[in-house]
């Protein structure tokens, strides 16, 4: 049962344009929602969040927008870096169990 | 030191053998939470301790599983007679305390059970 789901398992995108990541999720007690970003042979980093009071957040270049109605959420990197090239994490997690449930990740590759 | 340390990072073992895996998370963190991700998953979460309380274990897939932080800093994650299933990056995470919090990860120790 994939309480989080990310439907694309990879993304190109030309450096300079906008990088949007998809995530949707089934579990309408999720009231808290994090990004993290993953390279090789490293952990997930943090990399924005959202509260479930909020339908946007934003943090310099990365912006992520929650849609409750439709349990969905997207995050929005403008403009796209080849830095920004890694595996993206959508996670959820409800206020009374704090573990995170963790999409499959979507990789996103920035090109010159 | 800065961020969340785990050590080994790698680490092969022969089927059967026991393992041990060790997590120092952000001085002053008082949740530590271990997850397992599998090649092309998600990490899935697998225990979390609040202080040194082990107040979900939920995850853990068998007995043969079992996790400890006893003064409420470093941690430790043993697998019992390892099976090749068990091959996986278990990855380490802290967080202040235990509501809506950023959890913050270490490198991961990467096993390898032959």
């Amino acid at each position: 049962d994939q309480q989080v789901k990310q439907n694309s398992p990879s993304l190109s995108v030309q450096e300079g344009r906008i990088s949007i990541l998809n995530c949707d999720y089934t579990n309408s007690m999720f009231d808290y929602f994090l990004w993290y970003k993953k390279y090789p042979a490293e952990g997930p980093t943090f990399l924005i969040s959202i509260s479930s009071i909020k339908d946007k957040n934003e943090d310099g270049r990365f912006t992520v927008f929650l849609n409750k109605s439709a349990k969905h959420l997207s995050l929005h990197i403008v403009p796209s870096q080849p830095g920004d090239s890694a595996v993206y994490f959508c996670a959820a997690h409800t206020g009374t169990a704090s573990k995170l449930t963790f999409g499959t990740g979507t990789r996103l590759q920035v090109t010159l | 030191g800065a961020g969340v340390s785990q050590s080994p990072r790698y680490k092969v073992a022969k089927r059967g053998q026991d393992v041990a895996l060790r997590c120092d998370p952000i001085s002053g963190h008082v949740s530590l939470f271990w997850y397992q991700q599998a090649l092309g998953q998600g990490p899935e979460f697998l225990t979390y301790f609040q202080n040194e309380a082990q107040l979900d274990k939920s995850g853990l897939p068998s007995d043969r599983f079992f996790a400890e932080r006893p003064e409420g800093s470093v941690s430790t994650l043993k697998i019992q007679r390892t099976q090749q299933e068990d091959s996986a990056v278990y990855l380490c995470a802290s967080s202040w305390g235990g509501g809506e919090e950023t959890q913050y990860f270490g490198p991961g120790t990467r096993l390898l059970v032959l």
